[in-house]
């Protein structure tokens, strides 16, 4: 069983379009985030949501929209799409309190604009 | 600010060589939570290992092994004998005490190891 699956695999589209990237977890925990991995593989995080409530916005773009309808879905909606949106895109899960557990990661989204 | 340093971009060794990979981190907090992740060219993230900041003890899986110095704000990764499979890109990351508190990840070591 997948712990944490987001589709899809790639994605390939012209400048302007709009898509959208979707996650899913299974492990029953109540935070989700999303990471971007640039072209020299730095990570770093965009939006994180508990309980299907933001809880932090690394001053993305307004263009990205994340959506939660629940606390196992964490959806990333991209508009206008602009070619430095291109990039290798990570939906995690993990479970906070006292026993801080590991960002569990999806197998990532491959996002390429023409 | 937290900040999460690795000094070596790249690093190429040999089959059956010992490497270390280092790991710097900064962080006012005085709970904090380190960890170590691989990625290999498949491209996913494999989660390694978890340090909370009050267990300074080393630990030891297999062929792997991590030094955790508070005094110095270093969590070092050791993979001794090397295999060809080791060779990925490795992410050292900081998390702070707040719950929420967003990863940090480091800008990641490549390792190359060469049968």
């Amino acid at each position: 069983d997948t712990a944490v699956s987001q589709t899809p695999k790639y994605l390939v589209t012209q400048m302007g379009n709009d898509k959208s990237i979707k996650c899913e977890q299974n492990l029953g925990h109540d935070t989700m985030y999303w990471y971007k991995q640039d072209s020299k593989k730095f990570l770093k995080i965009m939006f994180s949501y508990n309980n299907k409530e933001l809880i932090i916005n690394e001053t993305v773009p307004n263009r990205f929209s994340p959506k939660s309808p629940d606390k196992a879905h964490l959806n990333l909606h991209i508009n206008s799409l602009e070619l430095g949106d291109s990039a290798v895109y990570f939906c995690a899960s993990s479970q906070p309190g006292q026993g801080v557990t590991p960002l569990h990661f999806g197998n990532g989204t491959r996002l390429t604009v023409t | 600010a937290q900040k999460v340093t690795q000094a070596q971009t790249e690093i190429s060794v040999v089959e059956k060589e010992d490497v270390t990979l280092d790991c710097v981190y900064e962080t006012r907090d005085t709970t904090y939570y380190l960890f170590w992740y691989k990625q290999p060219p498949s491209g996913e993230l494999v989660f390694l290992i978890r340090r909370n900041s009050f267990d300074e003890q080393n630990e030891i899986s297999g062929r792997y092994s991590w030094n955790f110095q508070k005094s110095t704000s270093s969590f070092n990764f050791t993979i001794t004998a090397s295999q060809v499979v080791d060779s990925a890109v490795y992410f050292c990351a900081l998390r702070g005490q707040t719950s929420y508190d967003k990863v940090i990840f480091g800008p990641g070591t490549s390792l190359s190891v060469i049968p």
